[in-house]
């Protein structure tokens, strides 16, 4: 079975622009989360999408959004990049949503870099 | 404040020589404690979820206990390739209000 994807692993962007990042998660997995992870912070929850839907949000700015669409892949996007925005970005993928157990698959990650 | 603690942030040790990673933990409602293992450059890598105090899992040379206060992660007799970041996450509230709170992990390096 094929483990979670990202796209791009890498990216350089400009401060001011903005980024889209893409997941696919585990054929099957309905549940989508994505992570901000840096060295000081660590893991950083963003956000978490089931079903097309939003089901949980972490405490980030409106510049950080998501969606998810009916295949159960998602994407990110961060629009007016930051300087502190410079981080992995990490996607995760879980069976469902609102189970006891959090199990989750993690992607590879994005590595976002912002001069 | 629901916070997770983990300790020591790293850790050396020689092959063989066995150790204990700690994750405490002050949370409200807790749903379950989970540790993950991430090599660089990649994601975190599922290991356990424990649910209540007593609670032990094994996989290898990895056991996870759990009190009502804290996890250990002890390794016995560890490899080289057991080198890695030991990740703590604590999961408080249900549902909606559910989230899932992460300590900034211990950094093990075992020298062959």
């Amino acid at each position: 079975k094929a483990g979670v994807t990202q796209t791009p692993r890498y990216l350089i962007k400009t401060r001011g622009q903005q980024v889209t990042l893409s997941c696919s998660p585990i054929s099957g997995h309905r549940s989508v989360s994505w992570y901000q992870q840096t060295p000081g912070q660590g893991l950083q929850f963003l956000f978490e999408y089931f079903s097309e839907t939003q089901r949980n949000k972490g405490n980030f700015p409106g510049r950080f959004s998501g969606r998810q669409f009916s295949n159960s892949r998602s994407e990110m996007n961060v629009s007016t990049l930051e300087l502190g925005d410079s981080a992995l970005y990490l996607c995760a993928s879980s069976l469902a949503w609102g189970l006891l157990s959090y199990e989750q698959y993690f992607g590879p990650g994005t590595r976002l870099t912002v001069t | 404040e629901d916070q997770v603690t983990q300790s020591p942030e790293a850790l050396r040790l020689q092959e063989g020589e066995s150790s204990s990673l700690n994750c405490s933990y002050t949370v409200s409602g807790l749903r379950g404690l989970f540790w993950y293992r991430q090599d660089p450059g990649k994601g975190p890598e599922f290991l356990f979820t424990l649910y209540s105090a007593g609670e032990e899992k094994e996989k290898e040379r990895l056991k996870a206990t759990l009190t009502k206060k804290e996890s250990f992660l002890h390794i016995t007799a560890p490899k080289p390739e057991d080198s890695a970041t030991y990740l703590c996450a604590v999961q408080a509230g249900a549902g909606n209000n559910r989230k899932l709170i992460w300590g900034l992990g211990t950094s093990l390096a075992v020298n062959p």
